[in-house]
């Protein structure tokens, strides 16, 4: 069984820029989670995604948004990027809130 | 300021060393999950807890839950050098919200 992918594994956008990040969940995972987690400041909660509509937001600005596709796949856009947008981009996908599988994130450095 | 305060932040011992990582809040949460995260990848789970007091064992690693609820420990009995790594502890209600973690270092 696939696990968690996460595309692009690495990416170097310029302040300003826009991005977009995917994420395809294990099969039968309806919920999918987006997390930040930047140098030495942990995971940060950004979107809680569950049979495509948006169930939860964490303390980020309206340039972070998402979707999820009928399929469960998600997106991650950001907008106006921002020398601190760098970080580790990590979705994570469950069933329930029992735990979750993370993928090995995307690394996004703003320059 | 994190929902989870975990500590020590950072911690280096030698292999065959016992230690013990904690997590804790101020809020309860319906299930608490310890995690574990590599250079590189995404944080592995380790163990969900569910109920107060209650203690998991998996091989070296012991887990427990508050009796509230609110906090846990990690204790890792004779450290190997493949524990290195950072560990996450992470509550759960409506979502999960995590801690900053402790890096673990166990040197041979």
């Amino acid at each position: 069984e696939a696990g968690v992918t996460q595309s692009p594994t690495h990416l170097i956008k310029t302040r300003g820029q826009q991005v977009t990040l995917r994420c395809s969940p294990i099969s039968g995972h309806t919920s999918v989670y987006w997390y930040q987690q930047a140098l030495g400041l942990g995971l940060q909660f950004l979107l809680w995604y569950d049979e495509g509509e948006e169930r939860n937001r964490g303390n980020f600005p309206p340039r972070f948004s998402g979707r999820q596709f009928p399929n469960y796949s998600s997106e991650l856009n950001v907008n106006a990027l921002e020398l601190e947008d760098s970080a580790l981009y990590l979705c994570a996908s469950s069933l329930a809130n029992y735990g979750y599988t993370f993928g090995s994130g995307t690394r996004l450095t703003v320059v | 300021t994190q929902l989870l305060e975990q500590s020590p932040q950072f911690l280096s011992i030698q292999e065959g060393e016992n230690l013990t990582v904690y997590c804790n809040s101020s809020s309860v949460f319906s299930s608490l999950q310890w995690y574990r995260q590599e250079p590189g990848e995404g944080p592995v789970l380790l163990v969900t807890v569910v109920t107060g007091g209650e203690v998991k064992k998996l091989k070296r690693l012991t887990f427990q839950f508050g009796d509230a609820r609110k906090d846990s420990s990690l204790h890792i009995t004779a450290a190997q050098p493949g524990d290195t790594g950072l560990y996450l502890c992470a509550g759960a209600n409506n979502d999960m919200r995590f801690g900053a973690g402790t890096r673990l270092t166990v040197k041979p």
